[in-house]
């Protein structure tokens, strides 16, 4: 989706591996987002970003870390990834007070 | 705790029906956004509703918003084979402009 890129878009882990999941956008807007979504559950929010620097807790957390080094990225990394960690990864921005979430195209994770 | 039921889950319909998605949530809000995902694919944003009464429409497509029934409904009008689709529901807290809580979804097949 135009102004939002995740990288990679698949990946396949094995269990205890880590790794990064990247998110640029080029509208220059401050609030991110990273979710991850599982079937029939909906979107669970796990950490979001007000502002370069700021970075909180969304809904499920655990196993995940955040950076938000500048205004135009915001990444996710899994320190030790466990099967439980497979799923869709959605990074999504708000344009401005009210305004829509905009999702990327997402990452398809496989943790095995 | 914002907790946010949708229903049905999954919904088959033949073209031509009119039905309605129903979304409902468990504490106060005043924002609650209407999103569209194809199988595969990212979630497009289709309405915000910001008010008590509100109602959006596009195409055979038309939302509302009863905040004091903490309901909001999505009406589909002489379905075609191209709204199928999953549909989500995400509700924002009253004290955070970031924070969504979504809907598990409600998967529509409309049959021809």
């Amino acid at each position: 989706n135009a102004g939002v890129t995740q990288t990679p878009k698949f990946q396949v882990l094995k269990t205890g591996q880590s790794m990064t999941l990247q998110c640029a956008q080029d509208m220059n807007h401050n609030s991110m987002y990273w979710y991850r979504q599982d079937p029939g559950m909906g979107l669970r929010l796990i950490y979001y970003s007000a502002s370069e620097g700021t970075t909180d807790k969304g809904e499920v957390p655990n196993g995940y870390n955040v950076s938000r080094l500048n205004k135009r990225e915001f990444s996710l990394r899994l320190e030790s990834a466990a099967p439980s960690q497979t799923s869709v990864y959605f990074c999504a921005i708000r344009r401005g007070i009210n305004q829509p979430q905009h999702f990327g195209d997402g990452t398809r994770l496989s943790i095995l | 705790e914002l907790k946010v039921e949708q229903n049905p889950l999954f919904l088959s319909m033949q073209e031509g029906k009119n039905y309605t998605i129903y979304c409902n949530y468990s504490t106060t809000s005043d924002r609650l956004y209407w999103y569209r995902q194809d199988p595969g694919k990212s979630l497009e944003s289709l309405f915000v509703l910001l008010s008590n009464g509100a109602v959006k429409q596009e195409g055979r497509l038309m939302a509302s918003l009863d905040t004091k029934a903490r309901l909001s409904t999505l009406h589909i009008t002489a379905a075609v084979h191209d709204l199928s689709a999953t549909y989500f529901c995400a509700v924002a807290y009253m004290d955070s402009n970031y924070q969504l809580i979504w809907g598990a979804g409600t998967k529509l097949i409309i049959k021809p």
